[in-house]
């Protein structure tokens, strides 16, 4: 089956712990991307990636970081800097120049204890 | 990037069509609309995308005026199961474009029995 998954579903941190989101699609496609949401709040982009080993900040990377050493994997790091992690992080694929049809993964919730 | 504002909830019967109106008044020469649906602790799925007067799909209808500066989702017939947000989104898809997308807050539907 062609998709794109993400691991683990469910994550718990501790305060000033890195922690590290998996992202792994074989649709081939040369875009990722990584989104957090908050309830009830629609999503944001954190870091996208157009190709392999090159990747650009979205509007709150802040805390984040995330390497694109393979195609088809694009992993986010959470650092102890993110001052607010909790949330549901949403990883997503698409061609190259096709933004807009994005595939998504089920999601990762982390939480912080 | 041109923003987009649609209603945050709208109520619905089953076997009723809905219409979730979103209006981009900055949408730009090349943009697309593209609508996704997100179910709780899911990542959105892609439901359709255009650019000019109408597009059906097996799911549901897309209908963009001329000025394309609005465009307005229908789903035929809704079932208990389409209770979910919906997200309008407005981008550039041609090769090499940014692909920066901003999902908002998207329109929550509540199907009712």
């Amino acid at each position: 089956d062609g998709g794109i998954t993400q691991s683990p579903k469910y994550l718990f941190r501790k305060e000033g712990q890195n922690v590290t989101l998996s992202c792994e699609q074989n649709l081939n496609h040369d875009a990722m991307y990584w989104y957090r949401q908050d309830p009830g709040q629609g999503l944001r982009l954190i870091y996208y990636s157009q190709i392999v080993n090159d990747f650009q900040k979205g509007d709150i990377a802040e805390g984040y970081s995330v390497s694109r050493e393979k195609k088809e994997s694009f992993p986010l790091t959470v650092t102890s800097a993110q001052k607010n992690p909790t949330a549901f992080y949403l990883c997503a694929s698409s061609l190259r120049g096709q933004g807009e049809t994005q595939y998504f993964g089920p999601g990762t919730r982390l939480l912080v204890l | 990037l041109a923003k987009t504002t649609q209603p945050i909830s709208m109520d619905s019967y089953e076997g009723q069509e809905v219409n979730i109106t979103c209006s981009h008044n900055n949408i730009a020469t090349n943009d697309y609309i593209t609508w996704y649906q997100q179910f709780p602790s899911q990542g959105p799925r892609f439901i359709i995308q255009g650019y000019k007067t109408k597009v059906t799909n097996e799911v549901a209808s897309l209908f963009i005026p001329a000025d394309r500066k609005s465009s307005t989702l229908s789903l035929p017939r809704v079932s208990l199961s389409d209770t979910a947000v919906y997200y309008c989104l407005v981008g550039d898809i041609r090769r090499g474009a940014t692909n920066k997308l901003i999902f908002g807050t998207g329109t929550l539907l509540a199907v009712q029995p």
